[in-house]
C-alpha cells in the first residue's frame, strides 16, 4: 500500500482531456514537487514530468502537472491513442527519507 | 548517451543471494546519484534502493532493510545491489536508473535500464 494514492484506471477518447489525481501527505506532496512517470507496456519508465510542473527534453505539452496542498494532477490533452500506458506520481518522502511511486493509474484511449 | 546496462538477474531459491550489477556509460557516473527500482510481474514500481554520487549515503525501502545492500564502484562505473534472504515476494524486474540531478537524490530518474528479471522459486 503506497502512501501516494492514485485511481487504478481511467480512459477517454481521441482528443479529450482527463486528468490523474495523486494525493498524498505534508510529508511528500504536500512538501516536495511531484514528479510522473510514463511506462509504456513492456518497456521501462519514463520521466514525463519533474518538479511538478517542468518538462524533460522532448515531451510534448499535452502533459501538464499541477500541485494543490497535499494532491497533485496529471493532465493529458488532446489524448491519442500512444498515451495508453500506466502512469505513476512520485515525490520524495521526508518521513522516509526517501523517494516513493503512488500505485499508478492505467489509461486506456477507446 | 546514456546507456545502463543490468546484468546478474535469473532464477534463485528462497533464502539464497543474488547480485545485480550495472555497468554505466554516456555519463560522469561519479557525480550522480542511483537507483534500483523493481517491478512484481503485473504491478507497479517499487523504489528499492538509493545511494548518493559518492556512495556516503544510501536508503531502502522497508521490505528490504537489513536483506539488500546498495552499493557502487565509481572507479569502474558500475552500481550493484546485493540481495540476501531472498523471498518470493522480490521476484520482479529490477531496474537501474541514474538520477536526474548531480551530487543529489531525489525522486527523479531521467535514465532506465531495460531491466533484468528476479525469479524467487524453489
Amino acid at each position: 500500500q503506497s502512501v501516494l494514492t492514485q485511481p487504478p484506471s481511467t480512459s477517454g477518447t481521441p482528443g479529450q482531456r482527463i486528468t490523474i489525481s495523486c494525493s498524498g501527505s505534508s510529508s511528500n506532496v504536500g512538501g516536495n514537487t511531484v514528479n510522473w512517470y510514463q511506462q509504456l507496456p513492456g518497456a521501462a519508465p519514463k520521466l514525463l514530468i519533474y518538479s511538478t510542473d517542468q518538462w524533460p527534453s522532448g515531451v510534448p505539452d499535452r502533459f501538464s502537472g499541477s500541485k494543490s496542498g497535499t494532491s497533485a494532477s496529471l493532465a493529458i490533452s488532446g489524448l491519442q491513442s500512444e498515451d495508453e500506458a500506466t502512469y505513476y506520481c512520485a515525490v520524495w518522502d521526508d518521513s522516509l527519507n526517501g523517494p516513493v511511486f503512488g500505485g499508478g493509474t492505467k489509461v486506456t484511449v477507446l | 548517451q546514456v546507456q545502463l546496462v543490468e546484468s546478474g538477474g535469473g532464477v534463485v531459491q528462497p533464502g539464497r543471494s543474488l547480485r545485480l550489477s550495472c555497468t554505466a556509460s554516456g555519463f560522469s557516473f561519479s557525480d550522480f546519484g542511483m537507483h534500483w527500482v523493481r517491478q512484481a510481474p503485473g504491478k507497479g514500481l517499487e523504489w528499492v534502493a538509493v545511494i548518493t554520487d559518492d556512495g556516503s549515503h544510501e536508503y531502502s525501502t522497508d521490505s528490504v532493510q537489513g536483506r539488500f545492500i546498495i552499493s557502487r564502484d565509481n572507479s569502474k562505473n558500475t552500481l550493484f545491489l546485493q540481495m540476501n534472504s531472498l523471498r518470493s515476494d522480490d521476484t520482479g524486474t529490477y531496474y537501474c536508473a541514474k538520477d536526474r540531478h548531480q551530487y543529489d537524490t531525489s525522486a527523479q530518474v531521467d535514465s532506465w535500464g531495460q531491466g533484468t528479471l528476479v525469479t524467487v522459486s524453489s
